[in-house]
């Protein structure tokens, strides 16, 4: 079946540190998404990722869509300890009603 | 907007009780989502709906699942009986100009 392989799992930094997470995928997406959840929670979306190879940012939130569209990484810059929470990429494809394929997530605590 | 709204919050049942998640959607978003969040399973897609009818419920792990949408701002998630593995966060989300919002999920435990 579908699956994104998001990577590393977790990640303990220092505040001001940055930070990069990645996923792939053995499927090509129309579109790549990166959620954060807080604790309690439901996601939030940061980003989204349309073309293959684009380039998007949000703050200090940098995403790009691979050339492949089996591939994103989100850069978090100088973070900060509201970071903190759980990063999750996903996949989506338009002839399935946008339904979405999760990664499994990448919880990250930041150091003050 | 409220946003997505879930009810309710945090439901605690014991095994063999029926059990009714309930969701109201974004206004004027046309699709309706529902995802289950474990630690084993990560988020998962269960069932989703484009105005009102069901579309894909290959997700839905038995038939002991069922989900309706009455109407567009209204969705159930109903599990009959529920199992202790059935236990898991639901989350409820709609879709509309091409962006998908979360509700704030229901925590549901089945002792």
């Amino acid at each position: 079946g579908q699956q994104l392989n998001q990577s590393p799992q977790s990640m303990f930094i220092q505040e001001g540190e940055d930070v990069s997470m990645n996923c792939t995928s053995s499927s090509i997406f129309n579109t790549w998404l990166w959620y954060k959840q807080d604790p309690g929670e439901g996601p939030v979306l940061l980003i989204a990722l349309y073309k293959a190879g684009e380039l998007t940012s949000n703050g200090r939130l940098t995403a790009q869509f691979g050339i492949t569209r089996k591939d994103s990484f989100l850069n978090i810059s100088a973070s900060i300890p509201s970071d903190v929470g759980i990063y999750f990429c996903a996949g989506q494809f338009y002839n399935q009603g946008g339904k979405l394929i999760f990664g499994q997530g990448t919880e990250l605590s930041v150091k003050p | 907007d409220a946003g997505v709204i879930q009810s309710p919050r945090h439901e605690v049942t014991e095994m063999g009780q029926e059990v009714t998640l309930r969701c109201k959607p974004i206004s004027g978003h046309d699709y309706l989502f529902w995802y289950r969040q474990t630690m084993m399973r990560g988020l998962e897609l269960l069932i989703y709906f484009n105005n009102n009818v069901p579309i894909d419920d290959s997700g839905m792990p038995e038939d002991r699942f069922s989900a309706k949408m009455p109407n567009a701002s209204f969705s159930t998630l109903k599990i009959q009986p529920s199992e202790p593995r059935d236990s898991a966060v639901y989350f409820c989300a709609s879709r509309g100009e091409g962006r998908t919002f979360f509700g704030p999920g229901t925590r549901l435990t089945v002792l």
